[in-house]
Parts: structure tokens; C-alpha cells; sequence
């Protein structure tokens, strides 16, 4: 059974500072996806990584993929009000196009 | 804009009543398509893969009585909350796949209470 783990689950940080988010799965998958929920709404796609070594970036988001690892991160830079929010990791289960969640990271960001 | 619609966006129903939720594909033909619950606070769980034109693969524990899912064309999949309990109440939200780019695309959830 595969298993996502995100950690950590709470982080509060100061606008301005760095920060990373680690996301570990059990077994070997090539599809990792993170996404962005806001309070009472449904989850925002920030990206998908599709092979070993694979990094994406996107404003003050970074994602990477290290399969043999089997470990993503999601790196915080320069954090702002804004990035506010819980952010989830997902695999996909086996080419299945079905995902396991991790718990999610509640992100709060501070003036 | 978006690619996946749910309704009702939200819904109070009382228990022992049945509650239709619909999703939409807007814009891709989707032979397959997901359907996840979440409870307050907590992380996404996948209820059901929805086939079209077939049944509806229910994840372990999931009753498949109580959660009627029906893909009766490449663009509609439908959830059944029969008989709704109060245990019932959560965010259900459902998604599709992209079909290259391995995206994930998620309807914007129905909140269901069941009083």
C-alpha cells in the first residue's frame, strides 16, 4: 500500500524567509503532484514532476523529484502573505492516474 | 478557465434522504474520472474511480451501495449520497486526468451537511 508522508505539517514563518517542505512515499512512482488549498476551496495545481531529478519552478515555488529517493520537496523563497495556505503532495499509484495524498502542510505566513 | 464543474457547489440535506452530485468535464472527453472526500482539517481520500459506460471501482471500505456513482457519458460522472448520515457531511470533490500531460484537474467541491 503506498503511503505519503509530508512533513511538516504546520509551519508558521515570517514573510521573507525560506522554508522546505518534505514529501517521502514507500513505494516507487514516477508522478508526484503538489497542489495549493485554500480555506473552503477545492485544490489548485502548482505542479507535476514527471521523472527522477525533475524540477519545476514557478514564482517563489520550487518543486523536485528524487525517485530513487523517493522523496519531493516544495521550496519556499522570500515567503510572502500570500502563500498563505495548505499544500498537499499527491502520487499517483502505480501509473494508475489515481493519487495518495499526504496529509497536507499548513503554511502560514507572517508580516 | 476552469475544466472540471461540480454541482451543487454546496447542499443541506436531512438524514435518511439522497443527494445527487454531478461533475462535469468541460472541455476533454473523459473516459475516467475520480471521486475524493475530504473531512475538515484532514487530507483528500479517494472514494471511487468512475468508468465510463461501466461500474464504478470503489477503494477498500468505501460502501458502494451508499456512494451510487454513475458515468453515463464522457463528460458527466454522478455521486449518490443514499440514505445521507450526519457522518456523511464532508467536501467531495471530484477530478479528471489530462490526457498527455498527466495533470490532474479537480472540480471546485460540493459541501454536503447532512443534518
Amino acid at each position: 500500500e503506498l503511503k505519503v508522508e509530508q512533513n511538516p505539517l504546520f509551519l508558521s514563518m515570517q514573510e521573507g524567509k525560506n522554508y522546505t517542505i518534505y514529501c517521502n512515499y514507500s513505494t516507487t512512482s514516477d508522478r508526484l503532484y503538489w497542489y495549493r488549498q485554500d480555506p473552503g476551496k477545492s485544490l489548485e495545481s502548482l505542479f507535476v514532476l514527471l521523472s527522477n531529478g525533475a524540477v519545476k519552478q514557478e514564482g517563489r515555488l520550487m518543486a523536485s523529484l528524487d525517485t530513487k529517493a523517493r522523496l519531493s520537496t516544495l521550496h519556499i523563497t522570500a515567503a510572502v502573505h500570500d502563500l498563505s495556505a495548505t499544500y498537499f503532495c499527491a502520487v499517483d499509484v502505480g501509473g494508475s492516474e489515481k493519487l495518495v495524498f499526504g496529509k497536507g502542510t499548513k503554511l502560514t505566513v507572517n508580516p | 478557465g476552469a475544466v472540471v464543474s461540480q454541482h451543487p457547489s454546496w447542499v443541506i440535506c436531512k438524514s435518511g434522504t439522497s443527494v445527487k452530485i454531478e461533475c462535469r468535464s468541460l472541455d476533454f472527453q473523459a473516459t475516467t474520472m475520480f471521486w475524493y472526500r475530504q473531512f475538515p482539517k484532514q487530507s483528500l481520500m479517494l472514494m471511487a474511480t468512475s468508468n465510463e459506460g461501466s461500474k464504478a471501482t470503489y477503494e477498500q471500505g468505501v460502501e458502494k451501495d451508499k456512494f451510487l456513482i454513475n458515468h453515463a457519458s464522457l463528460t458527466l460522472s454522478t455521486l449518490t449520497v443514499t440514505s445521507a448520515h450526519p457522518e456523511d457531511s464532508s467536501f467531495y470533490i471530484c477530478s479528471r486526468r489530462e490526457g498527455v500531460s498527466y495533470e490532474q484537474y479537480f472540480g471546485p467541491g460540493t459541501r454536503l451537511t447532512v443534518t
